[in-house]
């Protein structure tokens, strides 16, 4: 089975800093998704990045870019240059590529706190 | 971008009880959608998957007896607990992977159902 394993339960960062997130997973497959998404207070999840197994280039949305090492099976988040609003609880996801019925395997999270 | 709704978004029921949560696809057709129950302070977890036209797939350690899911249209799901109790209040949550378009890869959320047993 495969499993996804956030160490970090809470990082703090100041606004304008950056912050790294990390995240290991488990597995024996070789093709799958990475995910990270973001929970603000409202609860409501927050697709922030995706990385496909198969692509070596990193992953980059904005301020947010992963650093993903698949021999290692870590796929840590780097926000840059934090605001206010990046606060909020943040999960490592896991999901085969095998079409829309294969499921999401989440970490436990991280909670991001940022500080002015 | 698509849009997933539940229905309701916050529920207070009696013990004993039985309560219907609704998920929607708003503006795509979804075979599956899945089902997750977050507790305070911790991980989504899966409870089920839903598929249209057939029966549910559980977790291990769910029981498909109380959680009852309908599948039955491509843009509704059902999660009804039955015979609610107090340790079955938790934060549920629906989620859907788009059949088919330029999304089909992406897991689209509902923003959640808060479940009260008293």
């Amino acid at each position: 089975a495969q499993t996804v394993t956030q160490s970090q339960p809470e990082m703090s960062v100041q606004e304008a800093e950056t912050v790294t997130l990390s995240c290991t997973y488990d597995t024996s497959e070789s093709d799958y998704y990475l995910f990270w998404y973001k929970q603000p207070p409202s609860r409501q999840m927050i697709l922030v990045i995706r990385q496909e197994a198969y692509k070596q280039q990193n992953a980059t949305e904005n301020r947010f870019s992963v650093n993903f090492q698949k021999a290692a099976k870590s796929f840590s988040l780097k926000i840059s240059d934090s605001q206010l609003g990046d606060a909020a609880m943040y999960f490592c996801a896991y999901r085969l590529y095998t079409g829309t019925a294969s499921k999401l395997t989440f970490g436990t999270g991280t909670r991001l706190q940022v500080t002015l | 971008g698509a849009v997933v709704s539940q229905h309701p978004s916050w529920v207070i029921c009696k013990s004993g009880t039985s309560v219907k949560i609704e998920c929607r696809s708003l503006d795509f057709q979804a075979t599956t959608m899945f089902w997750y129950r977050q507790f305070p302070k911790q991980s989504l977890m899966l409870m089920a998957t839903s598929n249209e036209g057939s029966k549910a797939t559980y977790e291990q350690g769910v029981e498909k007896d109380k959680f009852l899911i309908n599948h039955a249209s491509l843009t509704l799901s059902t999660l009804t607990v039955t015979s609610a109790h107090p340790e079955d209040s938790s934060f549920y949550i629906c989620s859907a992977p788009p059949t088919s378009g330029s999304s089909y890869n992406e897991q689209f959320f509902g923003p959640g159902t808060r479940l009260t047993v008293l």
